[in-house]
């Protein structure tokens, strides 16, 4: 089975901070994404990467990067983290459509 | 992307069929319409996925319209695991998904 692993279940970090959610992919897929997830908005799609050292914006970009160094690792970046991006963050991978496979979610708080 | 609307939530009785539906009138003719769950304090995953036909597998069935303006994900006899949100998505142009909010189904023992 895939496996998708995100590096932290919780995290706490102060507003300011620079914080770095990693995630790692054991299936040579070429597609992976970052969405985060808040009660009553579903699931919002922040980045997604086709390929190595590629990058596209999803609906929710504003405040986050990424990278994509390694075909099996895609980093998501808060450059400065604040408040409101307190929330669930998930990664997947996937190869098409059909194949897409989650990691169990980061959550983080802000505080 | 296509739009979806789903009702944002579900019952069904244990072991009772589930007729969960979706509507997504501005699909286009090469969408595919695809479905997914999120179990309680999981990621979200694949349930199943079609295109014109109705689809079966070990999971559930997909009843697709024949103008494909909605679909119908069927659990067929409906378990206390079956809880759970159900997203349905149609596909668009990329290999990127957009979720919406999905149903929330409610299994009562």
């Amino acid at each position: 089975d895939v496996k998708v692993t995100q590096s932290s279940r919780y995290l706490v970090k102060r507003t300011g901070e620079k914080v770095f959610l990693e995630c790692v992919q054991d299936m040579d897929h070429e597609n992976m994404f970052w969405y985060r997830q808040d009660p009553g908005l579903g699931l919002r799609l922040i980045y997604f990467s086709y390929d190595v050292k590629m990058k596209e914006k999803g609906d929710i970009p504003e405040g986050y990067s990424v990278s994509r160094e390694k075909k099996e690792r895609f980093s998501l970046i808060l450059e400065s983290a604040s408040t409101n991006q307190t929330s669930m963050y998930l990664c997947a991978s996937s190869l098409s459509l059909r194949g897409y496979t989650f990691g169990s979610g980061t959550r983080l708080t802000v505080v | 992307d296509a739009k979806t609307t789903q009702p944002n939530s579900m019952e069904s009785n244990e072991e009772e069929p589930v007729h969960l539906p979706c509507n997504h009138s501005t699909i286009s003719g090469t969408d595919y319409i695809h479905w997914y769950r999120q179990l309680p304090s999981q990621g979200p995953e694949y349930v199943i996925h079609g295109l014109t036909s109705n689809v079966n597998n070990r999971m559930a069935s997909l009843a697709i319209a024949e103008d494909r303006k909605s679909s119908t994900l069927i659990l067929h006899r409906a378990t206390l695991r079956d809880a759970a949100v159900y997203y349905c998505i149609p596909s668009g142009t990329g290999n990127q998904f957009y979720f919406g909010t999905g149903t929330s189904l409610t299994v009562i023992p």
